[in-house]
Order: structure tokens, then C-alpha cells, then sequence
């Protein structure tokens, strides 16, 4: 059982914009930097942004994130048919003193 | 380019104790900047984070397996492991290993993953 909470599943048309919340407290996303991974089918997941909003080098502009309060949200925006994948968030949480998951969401394109 | 590779047997027996490796090139272990950790997947379920440890040996384990989880770190070989001991079917999953920034949670060098099944 997670203690952060995502959407089971989120889709959308192809160039139309998506995005997966992840809820958690205070003592994780509250207080601490958020990251989110994508996982496309039978791979590794991959980083696709961390400290909440930054992007590594070779990851579109067309993926973004945010947090506000005990909440993070990352948007997919431009959808394209090889952004099909889980996508989680994870995060420290200070009360466990552990690193977290998210519950992971399923996009699909339409 | 960092690059990490699991290793270890993938079949284990109920009550017996899983051993994993992580080779790790292109970097030192010694490396201050990282964390070096596990993450597991069961068949068709989420992520779920196992532990880390650094090179000086400091620990964080899930508190959910803390009880029957063993990481270390072998700087010698450039290696860390992983040890679960008491394993069930539940233990069946893809294990990762990966490095973990020191600073923050930022998992970004993957290893490929190793499916470890757990049965008689």
C-alpha cells in the first residue's frame, strides 16, 4: 500500500495534453523534491523529471511538472502514440525515512 | 555512462534467503553524489522501493521488508548486493537495482532488471 495515490489510468487523443496527479502528505511531497518515471512495456522505468519541475538532458519539453502543496502533477502534453506507458511519481518521506512510490498510472492514447 | 547490471539466481525457494549483485561501471561506488539502491516489481503491479546505501555504509530500508532485508556494498569489486531473506511467492517480482542522487529522490541510471521467481 502507497502512500502516495495516482489515477489508475488517464487517455487521450493523440496531440491532446494529459495529466497524472500524485497525493500524498507532509511528510513527503509537503517537504520534499518530487521525481516521475515513465516505464514503457517490458523496459526499466526512466526519469523523466525530478526536483519537481526540472527535465534531464534529452527529455521533451512536451513533458512538464509541477507540485503545490502536498500534491505533484505532471502533464503530457502533444500525446503521441510511444508515450503509451505507466508513468510514476516517488518522492523521500521524511516520517518513514524512505524513498516512496506512487500507485502508477496507465496512460493510453486513443 | 554509468551503466549497472543485476546478476544473481532466478529461482529461489520458499523460506530461503535471495541474493542479487549490482555491477556497477563507469563510476565509482565510492562516488559521494549517489545512493546506491533496489526497487522490485511483482508481476503486472507498481514499483516498490527496496532500499539504499551509500559507500560508507549507511542504510534506509523499506520499513514494510526492513526485517528481512540485508544491502551492502562491496568497493573492491565496485559492487552493492542485496539479500532478502525468508522469501515467499509474494517475493516473485523483476528486481532493479539504481542509483539514487544523494541530494534528492532522483533515481537516473537503471539497470535492466533481473525477474526473480520464488518456488518450490
Amino acid at each position: 500500500q502507497s502512500v502516495l495515490t495516482q489515477p489508475p489510468s488517464v487517455s487521450a487523443a493523440p496531440g491532446q495534453k494529459v495529466t497524472i496527479s500524485c497525493s500524498g502528505s507532509s511528510s513527503n511531497i509537503g517537504n520534499n523534491y518530487v521525481s516521475w518515471y515513465q516505464q514503457l512495456p517490458g523496459t526499466a522505468p526512466k526519469l523523466l523529471i525530478y526536483d519537481n519541475n526540472k527535465r534531464p538532458s534529452g527529455i521533451p519539453d512536451r513533458f512538464s511538472g509541477s507540485k503545490s502543496g502536498t500534491s505533484a502533477t505532471l502533464g503530457i502534453t502533444g500525446l503521441q502514440t510511444g508515450d503509451e506507458a505507466d508513468y510514476y511519481c516517488g518522492t523521500w518521506d521524511t516520517s518513514l525515512s524512505a524513498d516512496v512510490f506512487g500507485t502508477g498510472t496507465k496512460v493510453t492514447v486513443l | 555512462q554509468l551503466q549497472l547490471q543485476e546478476s544473481g539466481p532466478g529461482l529461489v525457494k520458499p523460506s530461503e534467503t535471495l541474493s542479487l549483485t549490482c555491477t556497477v561501471s563507469g563510476a565509482s561506488i565510492s562516488s559521494s553524489s549517489y545512493y546506491w539502491g533496489w526497487i522490485r516489481q511483482p508481476p503486472g503491479m507498481g514499483l516498490e522501493w527496496i532500499g539504499i546505501i551509500y559507500y560508507s555504509g549507511r542504510t534506509y530500508y523499506n520499513p514494510s521488508l526492513k526485517s528481512r532485508v540485508t544491502i551492502s556494498v562491496d568497493t573492491s569489486k565496485n559492487q552493492f548486493s542485496l539479500k532478502l531473506s525468508s522469501v515467499t511467492a509474494a517475493d516473485t517480482a523483476v528486481y532493479y537495482c539504481a542509483t539514487r542522487k544523494y541530494s534528492s529522490f532522483l533515481l537516473d541510471f537503471w539497470g535492466q532488471g533481473t525477474l526473480v521467481s520464488v518456488s518450490s
